[in-house]
């Protein structure tokens, strides 16, 4: 078993690209949630799935943000037109229905220049 | 106004002494309470979990609810330097589980 799984680790973009970031999360958990964490802050909500369903997404996020979770199994973070405000961990975390505690994976660090 | 308050330390005790962590959060309707570790760099590790008044404890650990005081901590008995890192503070605001964090507390235990 393996616990919740991110990729790429790192990535180092221009602005102005787009980048996508994959979470696999442990095979029997149905809730899916990304996080973004910048240097001294806690991690910040963004979005959160049930299976297939996106059930919330947060004010914050922008529209240059989208996220997937196709047949309610592994989720896609995409960021188009990428800014330097971008750079951040992304972090992935899942929990099984009805229990609180969430399991984050390692996280995938974003740097835009 | 943030939801979800720590004090951003750093914290330091001697190895051996007891760590006192506290939070503090604004809404009253909040029904679970979370504990993470985060060593730099890395990404956080869930060690403690609380969802009623009181104390629960699991190894060195003890954590600690009062509601009415919206207000939560967590004890680390025996510190070790191992323990040194940000602890995370996550409050459960509704059936979503969506957890908000605190900015952390970054806890040094001196050899």
């Amino acid at each position: 078993d393996t616990g919740v799984s991110q990729d790429p680790r790192h990535k180092i973009t221009k602005r102005g690209q787009n980048v996508t970031f994959r979470c696999d999360p442990i095979s029997e958990h149905n809730r899916l949630y990304w996080y973004r964490q910048t240097l001294g802050q806690g991690p910040e909500f963004l979005t959160y799935f049930q299976n297939e369903a996106q059930l919330e997404k947060s004010r914050l996020l922008s529209d240059r943000f989208s996220a997937e979770r196709p047949k309610g199994s592994f989720s896609t973070l995409e960021i188009q037109r990428t800014e330097q405000g971008d750079s951040a961990m992304y972090l992935c975390a899942s929990s099984p229905v009805e229990r609180g505690e969430l399991f984050f994976g390692e996280g995938s660090r974003l740097t835009v220049l | 106004q943030k939801e979800v308050e720590q004090n951003s330390g750093p914290l330091s005790v001697p190895e051996g002494a007891i760590a006192s962590l506290n939070c503090t959060y604004s809404d009253r309707g909040s029904q679970s309470f979370f504990w993470y570790r985060q060593y730099s760099g890395k990404s956080p590790e869930l060690i403690m979990f609380i969802y009623s008044n009181g104390d629960k404890e699991d190894g060195r650990f003890t954590a600690q609810l009062n509601k009415a005081s919206q207000y939560v901590s967590l004890l680390i008995r025996d510190s070790q330097p191992s323990d040194s890192a940000t602890y995370l503070c996550a409050v459960g605001m509704d059936s979503s589980y969506k957890l908000i964090f605190g900015s952390g507390t970054r806890l040094l235990v001196r050899p």
